[in-house]
Formats: C-alpha cells, structure tokens, sequence
C-alpha cells in the first residue's frame, strides 16, 4: 500500500458528460501529479499541485481541470468526455517538488466513456 | 516536450536469465527513479537515483544514474515469474519548485518458465 488513495476505482459514464476523479495524498506529502494512461500505454503526465498551487503542467487537455485543496487532497475534472479519454488516471504524491524527490502512486481510476 | 527514450520495449526471456533495460533523454535530469507496474495497479517504486554515476541495489535489482546525467539503466538478475510487467524509467527535470516527473514509454517483460 502506497498510502496514496484514488476513488472511485472505477468509472463509467456517457460522452459529453463531466466526472471528478478523487486523490488523497500521503500523509505529509505536499505535492501531487496526475497522470494519463490509455490502453498498453506510458504514462503520460498532465498537471502538478504543490500545497495548492499548480507547478507544472503537461499535455492536459483544455475539457480538463485539476486542483488541490487546503487538507492537500486534489481533484481532476474532465468534462465534455469523448471515447478516447477511456484510460487509466493515477494520482501520485511526494513530499515536495524538490530534486531527489520520489513519487508514490495510487492504484488508479479507469475511467470507461461510452 | 522533454522525453525520455526507454528501451526495449518489450522482452521475452527464460526464468533465470538476467534482464537489461535503459533510458536516455537528450536532457539533463537530475533524478532517475524506475518503476514496475503490474496490470490494473499503479505503478510501484522499485530504485531512486540522486547522484550522477549512482550505482543502487534492491534485491537482484540494480540501476545506475548515468554520468552524463541524461541515462540509466536497470539491471534484473536471475529472473523469477513475478518479475513479469512492465518498468517504467522516470526522470525528475525543471527548476526548482517547477519540476516535472516524466515517464518513459516502459519495458514490458515477458518471463517463460
């Protein structure tokens, strides 16, 4: 158990629709990243939070959306949902976004659009 | 954008044989870390790598942060069954307080008993 949470674990909803993907930190962790994963794919990253501010950004599409709440926990928000956006989406967290810094991964939500 | 080139992609191998694999980027990073990911799971931190020219160990595993600081590689030795999956190399890179973390496309590592 990494001590990252992600919920739901899984998700299924219709094109055009909006969901929120959910991630709890570890305990003590300041800094969070969201990450993309299609079928048999890498993992691609998509956005940073450091203690609520957003530090870096990937290739995240415009529908989506993200941020870190006061108690450090984040939300990714993806709206207007295509067929392509089916992947898996994982939080990871570190302590900060200093050098030598490790970053522990939750388990992931797949996120299936039909 | 910054990529980090891993290979290879993918690996066919005996039980017990010894697995290579490597990154390289055309940047500077300053921090290597590899991962395995199981299917469904998230990723699992296996070695972390700060130094330039850093060798580590966990187990029959052994990576190196290259001295140019742009390549690593990860060692497995004695390969068993439930080394199966796919590795992924990470590279931490950016100024201070900006980084990112960024993946390679991942080694998927096929074991025949």
């Amino acid at each position: 158990d990494s001590g990252v949470t992600q919920t739901p674990k899984h998700l299924i909803t219709a094109t055009g629709q909006r969901v929120t993907l959910r991630c709890s930190p570890r305990s003590g962790d300041l800094s969070v990243y969201w990450y993309q994963q299609s079928l048999d794919q890498g993992l691609q990253f998509l956005i940073q939070y450091y203690n609520g501010e957003e530090r870096a950004k990937g290739n995240i599409l415009e529908r989506f959306s993200a941020q870190q709440f006061p108690d450090l926990h984040s939300e990714l928000n993806l709206s207007s949902l295509e067929l392509g956006d089916s992947a898996l989406y994982f939080c990871a967290s570190s302590q900060s976004t200093g050098f030598g810094t490790e970053a522990f991964f939750g388990q992931g939500t797949r996120l299936t659009v039909v | 954008g910054q990529q980090l080139n891993q290979s290879p992609q993918s690996m066919f191998i005996q039980e017990g044989e010894d697995v290579s694999m490597n990154c390289t980027s055309s940047s500077i990073f300053n921090t290597w870390l590899w991962y395995k990911q199981d299917p469904g799971e998230g990723p699992v931190l296996l070695i972390a790598l700060y130094k330039a020219g850093e060798l580590t160990s966990n187990g029959r595993l052994t990576a190196q942060f290259g001295i140019t600081r742009k390549d690593s590689f990860l060692n497995i030795s004695a390969s068993i069954p439930s080394d199966v999956g796919i590795y992924f190399c990470a590279g931490h890179s950016g100024l201070q307080g900006a980084q990112k973390l960024v993946f390679g496309q991942g080694t998927r590592l096929t074991i025949n008993p």
